[in-house]
């Protein structure tokens, strides 16, 4: 059975970090492409970032020079670095699996949620 | 950059009804890699079509999906009460979402 169990979210200061896991089973995150997906409080869905099974990666402009995407073969997770954090990344975090690069997204997480706030 | 606008923001039915849900790309895609997906409230989003016309696995074909250009649509053929949810429709970026409500 696939499974995506997020953790690591929490709350934060403005201009801090954190790093969210995501943790695979049931398939192999290597051989996938594996997205970030958030939504904040009340709001609709917002793609975040992409590993390709290559090792590419891809970043959403909001995002970009500020998180990044990574991922453990041998522990089979997902990872997501968020530096210089602000009150707009306050959300809710979703990992997600495609098979390809259209990333239709066939399995997500339960989500884990980030506040940044003083 | 790629901009998906779906209409309406909500949509107010009764179940057994039809609806029909419209996303509408700001250029051309490819529909190999539009989606659409389900949400139902403190739920993460379910994929129900995927490009753009078929259905995932143990999706109802109630569903279906369909496009025209640069328009999309997404068709409930009869509203059941587990369908009463918001839709979003994806090429990577999503849609501002369809709020399904009950009449």
């Amino acid at each position: 059975e696939v499974q995506l169990v997020e953790s690591g979210g929490g709350l934060v200061q403005p201009g801090g970090s954190l790093r969210l896991s995501c943790a695979a089973s049931g398939f192999t995150v290597k051989t996938n492409y594996m997205s970030w997906v958030r939504q904040a409080p009340g709001k609709g869905l917002e793609w975040v970032s992409v590993i390709y099974s290559a090792g590419t990666t891809y970043y959403a402009d909001s995002v970009k020079g500020r998180f990044t995407i990574s991922r453990h073969n041998s522990k089979n997770t997902l990872y997501l670095e968020m530096n210089s954090l602000r009150a707009e990344d306050t959300a809710v975090y979703f990992c997600a699996r495609s098979n390809d690069s259209t990333l239709n997204l066939d399995y997500w997480g339960q989500g884990t949620l980030v506040t940044v706030s003083s | 950059e790629l901009v998906l606008t779906q209409s309406p923001g909500t949509l107010s039915l009764s179940p057994g009804e039809r609806a029909t849900l419209s996303c509408r790309a700001s250029q051309s895609v490819t529909s190999s890699y539009l989606a659409w997906y389900q949400q139902k409230p403190g739920q993460a989003p379910r994929l129900l079509i995927y490009g753009a016309s078929s259905r995932a696995t143990g999706i109802p074909d109630r569903f279906s999906g369909s496009e025209s250009g640069t328009d999309f649509t997404l068709t409930i053929s009869r509203l059941e009460p587990e369908d009463f949810a918001v839709y979003y429709c994806q090429h990577w970026t999503f849609g501002q979402g369809t709020n399904v409500e009950i009449k």
